[in-house]
């Protein structure tokens, strides 16, 4: 059965520094999903990744894809508080479009 | 376009009572979602439906809970005989595309409803 996971699972940080966080998927896929979630509210999607070695920015925020290594990863770039928020990545199963979730990583970021 | 609608936001039971669960896809999406998400927790996927149509049931406990999306309204969640474990925000979302399609399946998601069992 597919697993998602995400390290790491909470993370506090300085603004202006750099900092990424892995995701890591245990079967074949090539497609690979992040969603931001603030607090009490609901997720918005960020990044699609469809191939291997996709790579999509916006802003300070840089996603990439490697399907070899069943690993993604969401770089943050001078991060400021405003990024503060969940980070969740999700996979689909190939052929059902069920989609799995990780854990998510709380960013905190501190001014 | 309204997006994806869930009621109620907030819903409260005591333990042995029914929780109903409302959720309206987004206009000219077909299929629906149904994630749990527990304090401190990540998604956990329970159940993937399309008009008519349960897709993928696995995550869904066998006993008490049950789903539907019939061909007329939204997609209903129903949690019977409710223990406080239930308490969670549950969390609906829609897509446009199904079972093996190509591409991107973007998911987006309703606002949650948060169930509290006393």
């Amino acid at each position: 059965e597919l697993k998602v996971e995400q390290n790491p699972l909470f993370l506090s940080m300085q603004e202006g520094k750099n900092y990424t966080i892995y995701c890591n998927y245990s079967t074949t896929s090539d497609r690979l999903y992040w969603y931001r979630q603030d607090p009490g509210k609901s997720l918005e999607s960020l990044f699609v990744l469809l191939s291997n070695g996709a790579v999509k920015q916006e802003g300070r925020l840089m996603a990439s894809l490697d399907t070899k290594a069943r690993l993604s990863t969401l770089h943050i770039t001078a991060a400021v508080h405003d990024l503060s928020a969940t980070y969740f990545c999700a996979v689909d199963q190939n052929r059902d479009d069920k989609i799995i979730f990780g854990k998510g990583t709380r960013l905190h970021i501190l001014p | 376009n309204a997006g994806v609608m869930q009621n109620p936001r907030h819903l409260v039971r005591r333990r042995g009572q029914e929780a109903r669960l409302r959720c309206s896809p987004m206009k000219g999406h077909s299929h629906v979602y149904w994630y749990r998400q527990l304090p401190e927790e990540g998604l956990k996927f329970m159940v993937y439906l399309q008009k008519e149509n349960i897709i993928d049931e696995s995550g869904m406990p066998k006993e008490r809970f049950s789903a539907e999306f019939p061909k007329e309204g939204p997609s209903i969640l129903r949690i019977q005989q409710v223990v406080r474990g239930d308490s969670a925000a549950y969390f609906c979302a829609s897509s446009p595309r199904g079972q093996g399609a190509v591409g991107a399946n973007v998911l987006t998601f309703g606002a949650g409803s948060r169930l509290t069992v006393l």
